[in-house]
């Protein structure tokens, strides 16, 4: 089945280490993005990237960054720069960009 | 800019009851609208889209129609079921400008919850 796949599900971490998300997707998709939600808000983009090797930042980049070495990975770097780390990341492809998205399940990081 | 609004949550109902969520927009181009569901402790899927004005998604018995002239895409469901239970986004995707790449504009999300 064909699928994106984020790990872990849950990240635990101290405060000042750099942490870095996982996003593997097998369904050939061009397009990948990496979002983040709080309770009660929306998605927020962090950042996406439309072919290898180019990403762009999205609304709250900062704290984070990311690498697009293959079509298939996409992982997240949550970095001590980052002020308020502890969130729901969510990473999603689609076959161009911002057609429908597809989802992972998440991965819920929480810095002490 | 490009704007969605979505009903405050949580919206609690019975079992069998008729459901809306109200979603209005605000956009400089023509969108296409989507709805998006997440079921707790899951990423979200693609529940159902539109993308011309008059358009009406469906899926699983949830209908939502492209109204331009009240700028909404209110999703329903003529009788839910406790499973309908999950957070229900409303969003648009729109190009900001000529040269600009589309976005993908997110409402707040609508948490949804039936008891039997």
């Amino acid at each position: 089945d064909g699928g994106i796949t984020q790990s872990p599900k849950y990240l635990f971490r101290k405060e000042g280490q750099n942490v870095t998300l996982s996003c593997e997707q097998n369904l050939n998709h061009d397009a990948m993005y990496w979002y983040r939600q709080d309770p009660g808000q929306g998605l927020r983009l962090i950042y996406y990237s439309q072919i290898v090797n180019d990403f762009q930042k999205g609304d709250i980049a900062e704290g984070y960054s990311v690498s697009r070495e293959k079509k298939e990975s996409f992982p997240l770097t949550v970095t001590s720069a980052q002020k308020n780390p502890t969130a729901f990341y969510l990473c999603a492809s689609s076959s161009i960009h911002m057609a429908p998205l597809h989802f992972g399940n998440g991965t819920r990081l929480t810095v002490t | 800019g490009d704007s969605v609004t979505q009903m405050e949550g949580p919206v609690t109902l019975s079992e069998e009851a008729f459901l809306t969520i109200n979603c209005t927009y605000t956009a400089t181009g023509y969108p296409s609208l989507f709805w998006y569901v997440q079921y707790p402790g899951e990423g979200l899927q693609l529940l159902l889209k539109a993308t011309k004005a008059d358009d009406k998604g469906s899926n699983k018995g949830f209908e939502a129609t492209y109204r331009k002239e009240t700028t909404s895409f209110h999703l329903e469901k003529g009788s839910v079921q406790v499973s309908d239970s999950a957070v229900y986004f409303c969003a648009l995707s729109d190009r900001q400008g000529k040269d600009s790449n589309y976005q993908l504009i997110w409402g707040a999300g609508t948490k949804l919850i039936i008891k039997p």
